[in-house]
């Protein structure tokens, strides 16, 4: 089974201001890769996902992530957040045609005004 | 509804208690799965169903745990004996076709409590 590394477990942003959340998973094989976004009191939803082809991929709400088959990781980024982007994000990875997901630990984003 | 459906959301109960867990999938769904979230922790995969049958049960953590899905759509998650280590998040999912897309669309979860 994939191991995944959410390297930071809280990241406060100032609204309007760049962020990264940064995952790396431990192998090298041919994954899928997921960012899964968990608003206040809601369930976990999909936020984007990479299964194939090219390798950065975005979300209609901005946010956009890079596969690095080298690096093993798959970080995400938004170039400028939301007050509403406050949630908590997870990391997952499964082997491809696998249906198990392996989550990171989850990082917490709270925007500021 | 039209998302996958969990009851109850919130469970407190007593050690040694007998506890089931429900879930309602999305209509025509037919890969259900169980993961265990707790404090400061991502999901943890426990089971998944395609169909009827548990295809994979390896995340079970021990014989208190077991699951059903006997008609091919809602699931159970039972727990017997239950333990303060088992206080989490239950998370419920399923999906059309786990193999393609890899997509999974979870309930709200059932927040179990021991004392």
């Amino acid at each position: 089974a994939q191991s995944v590394t959410q390297l930071d477990s809280q990241v406060p942003v100032f609204e309007e201001a760049p962020v990264e959340l940064r995952c790396n998973y431990s192998s090298s094989v041919s994954v899928y890769l997921f960012w899964y976004v968990q608003y206040p009191n809601q369930g976990l939803q999909l936020l984007l996902k990479y299964l194939s082809g090219s390798t950065l991929v975005e979300s209609i709400n901005g946010f956009e992530a890079e596969f690095n088959k080298s690096q093993t990781s798959f970080h995400l980024r938004k170039p400028s957040v939301h007050i509403s982007d406050t949630a908590e994000y997870f990391c997952a990875v499964s082997d491809s045609n696998d249906y198990k997901l392996s989550f990171g630990a989850g990082t917490t984003v709270t925007v500021r005004a | 509804g039209a998302g996958v459906s969990q009851t109850p959301s919130n469970k407190v109960t007593e050690k040694g208690k007998y506890v089931e867990l429900r879930c309602d999938p999305i209509s025509g769904h037919t890969a259900l799965y169980w993961y265990r979230q707790s404090l400061g922790q991502g999901p943890e995969f426990l089971i998944y169903f395609q169909g009827t049958g548990a295809a994979d049960d390896s995340g079970l953590p021990n014989d208190r745990f077991f699951a059903v899905r006997p008609e091919g759509s809602v699931s159970t998650l039972k727990i017997q004996r239950t333990e303060r280590g088992d206080s989490a998040v239950y998370l419920c999912a399923s999906s059309s076709n786990p193999s393609i897309s890899g997509e999974l669309f979870f309930g709200e979860g059932s927040r179990l409590t021991v004392l």
